[in-house]
């Protein structure tokens, strides 16, 4: 089975500032891997997403993310957040793009 | 047309109601999702729906009833809900029902139901 941890429950940072939002992963076999956000009320919009290729994947809004094999992360980062990303992150897995697995989410909360 | 629906975007109802959630796309994805999303949670998969039949019941109870009338309409019907059913509700579509790398999910903006 898979299963996917994000450590950081909660991530403050000021504007302007870059963040480092932490996704590990399990699985006995390769998968997929995704960030989607969540606005707060609303349903979850993608990312971005790894499916194989270059290991630096970039993605909307000017975020990144790099999957790491050997320490199996994907490990999502923004070099300068604006007010407006201030929302829940939400890192997800998949072996065959039917059943995803999500992890706990990041709020994300970017102060002036 | 790249969007999920979902109607109503609120739904407050007593234990005894019968109420139903809509979820509409017409991207011509033939496979659809019902999620539940618990406060500060992640989203739980509830049910799937391949070529309009159900294909994954993740063990929901069966005071919950998904319907897929056609290839762009997913219902759930609800009756007899519990308080602890109180969430947001989210339906998601992609294109292949059997997988594949370009099998996005595209979510709704869900419903957050309230049961009283």
């Amino acid at each position: 089975a898979q299963s996917v941890t994000q450590l950081d429950s909660q991530v403050p940072v000021f504007e302007e500032a870059p963040v480092e939002l932490r996704c590990n992963y399990s699985s006995s076999v390769s998968v997929y891997l995704f960030w989607y956000v969540q606005y707060p009320n609303q349903g979850l919009q993608l990312l971005l997403k790894y499916l194989s290729g270059s290991t630096l994947v970039k993605g909307i809004n000017g975020f990144e993310a790099e999957f790491n094999k050997s320490q199996t992360s994907f490990h999502l980062r923004k070099p300068s957040v604006h007010i407006s990303d201030t929302a829940e992150y939400f890192c997800a897995v998949t072996i065959n793009f039917n059943k995803f697995y999500f992890g706990s989410g990041t709020k994300l909360n970017v102060k002036p | 047309d790249t969007e999920v629906t979902q109607t109503p975007k609120h739904l407050v109802m007593g234990m005894t109601n019968k109420k139903s959630l809509k979820c509409e796309q017409h991207m011509g994805h033939r496979a659809m999702y019902w999620y539940k999303q618990k406060a500060k949670k992640p989203p739980e998969l509830m049910f799937v729906y391949s070529y309009e039949k159900l294909s994954i019941n993740e063990s929901v109870p069966s005071r919950f009833s998904p319907e897929c009338p056609n290839s762009s309409l997913l219902n759930l019907h609800l009756h007899a809900l519990q308080p602890e059913d109180s969430a947001l509700y989210l339906c998601a579509s992609s294109p292949h029902p059997l997988g594949g790398r370009d099998n996005e999910q595209f979510f709704g903006p869900g419903t957050r139901l309230t049961v009283l």
